[in-house]
């Protein structure tokens, strides 16, 4: 149950495109559809934004979109708006358990 | 309102035990999974365990597996995780959410200090 590998902090200013690694293996990313994005806000709890890799949950803007290929999956931020800033969370099965990354700080300059 | 809330989090010293709830309203709970997730402090979030919708499958991760147990009782909309052995490395916020992960409680805080 190795941890999976996203960049410590990204950051880009309003109106611009980002986006977040969030690496894994062939037992998890790269072997199930089942890659979930969080966002979370300074002292609350997680928000599911994507799930099973591309899709958004509702109420998340259209700015979001996720995507996969091989074992890393991938966030994408357009049009970046202050309230984006926020710790940003990836996750994917991994057989009969789930593995988290380490966690992405995206500051909007 | 679909809704999770956790309960029992403490201030305990290493070795000693504890018993989480959360319970849930606004949804047919006896019809999801339920997951743990913890976040130790300034860090990322870490899946602790997994019970399936009718409480006969668990599953645990691996730096909580053989001390945590985790269970439900489907007839009080409650998921349980009882800690045993308690390390100062499993101090964190611990939140239920839903095996989907599209519901979260806000969390209750587990300190194990000496």
């Amino acid at each position: 149950q190795s941890a999976l590998t996203q960049p410590a902090s990204v950051s880009g200013s309003p109106g611009q495109s980002i986006s977040i690694s969030c690496s894994g293996s062939s037992s998890d990313i790269g072997a199930y559809d089942a890659v979930s994005w969080f966002q979370q806000q300074p002292g609350e709890a997680p928000k599911l934004i994507i799930y099973k890799v591309t899709n958004r949950s509702p109420g998340i803007p259209a700015r979001f979109s996720g995507s996969k290929s091989g074992n890393t999956a991938s966030l994408s931020i357009s049009g970046l708006q202050p309230e984006d800033e926020a710790n940003y969370h990836c996750s994917s099965h991994a057989g009969n358990s789930t593995v988290f990354g380490g966690g992405t700080k995206v500051t909007v300059l | 309102q679909v809704r999770l809330e956790e309960s029992g989090g403490d201030v305990v010293r290493p070795g000693e035990s504890l018993k989480l709830s959360c319970k849930a309203s606004g949804f047919d709970f006896s019809s999801y999974g339920i997951h743990w997730v913890r976040q130790a402090p300034g860090k990322g979030l870490e899946w602790a365990a997994y019970v399936r919708k009718d409480g006969n499958f668990q599953n645990y991760g691996d730096s909580v597996r053989g001390r945590f147990t985790i269970s439900r009782d489907n007839s009080r909309n409650t998921v349980y995780l009882e800690m045993n052995g308690l390390r100062v490395a499993d101090t964190a916020m611990y939140y239920c959410t839903s095996g989907l992960m599209d519901v979260w409680g806000r969390g209750t805080t587990v300190i194990v200090s000496p």
